[in-house]
């Protein structure tokens, strides 16, 4: 079963405007969340996390929003610029258990 | 510094065989991971090592699948008996600590097509 979800497979943004990439997930025990970023050939890289006593975390650009009652969290990012072009991957963690589940990833193209 | 490398970049193997994936970890972190990404899905967690602590096997597939970090460092993957549903980029990350806060720095993956 997918515990976490990402189901906008793409993205398409103009420069300068708000991007907002969504995930879902279904597990109530998850209390850590996290937005990673890959390139094409590379290992994706930490991007902005978020616990779950906060419902906002803000890093320049960069802004994770956290609605536990929804069990939903979003990025967005603004404004888009052409490098942030990539697959954004949503993952989340439980106390107790280091792993990170994934989901499935969005392409986020940003057009000039 | 450097970061979390990984060998080979790409391994093309015929159905039957068995292989080897290496992952250093960046120097000093004490927690080691194994993901996996078949085509289309996401990240699929396999197996975590954290320091002298026995490794958390949960998400190995199945038993042709095995791993082992040797002084604490290095790892390698092994898939005994390669299926083609094995097919997928396999990826390493290392952490500082393995607490739940912990960053997870990854490689740049292996890249593994059975035939």
């Amino acid at each position: 079963d997918q515990q976490v979800k990402q189901n906008s497979p793409s993205l398409s943004v103009q420069e300068g405007r708000i991007s907002i990439l969504n995930c879902d997930y279904t597990n109530s025990m998850f209390d850590y969340f996290l937005w990673y970023k890959k390139y094409p050939a590379e290992g994706p890289t930490f991007l902005i996390s978020i616990s779950s006593i906060k419902d906002k975390n803000e890093d320049g650009r960069f802004t994770v929003f956290l609605n536990k009652s929804a069990k939903h969290l979003s990025l967005h990012i603004v404004p888009s610029q052409p490098g942030d072009s990539a697959v954004y991957f949503c993952a989340a963690s439980e106390s107790g258990a280091q792993k990170l589940v994934f989901g499935q990833g969005t392409r986020l193209t940003i057009n000039p | 510094g450097a970061g979390v490398s990984q060998s080979p970049s790409n391994k093309v193997t015929e159905k039957g065989k068995d292989v080897e994936l290496r992952c250093d970890p960046i120097s000093g972190h004490t927690a080691l991971y194994w993901y996996r990404q078949s085509l289309g899905q996401g990240l699929e967690f396999l197996i975590y090592f954290q320091g002298n602590s026995a490794p958390d096997k949960s998400g190995l597939p199945s038993d042709r699948f095995s791993a082992e970090r040797t002084g604490g460092s290095v790892s390698t993957l092994t898939i005994q008996r390669t299926q083609q549903e094995d097919s997928a980029v396999y990826l390493c990350a290392s952490g500082l600590t393995g607490g739940l806060v912990d960053t997870q720095y990854f490689g740049p993956g292996t890249r593994l097509t059975v035939l």
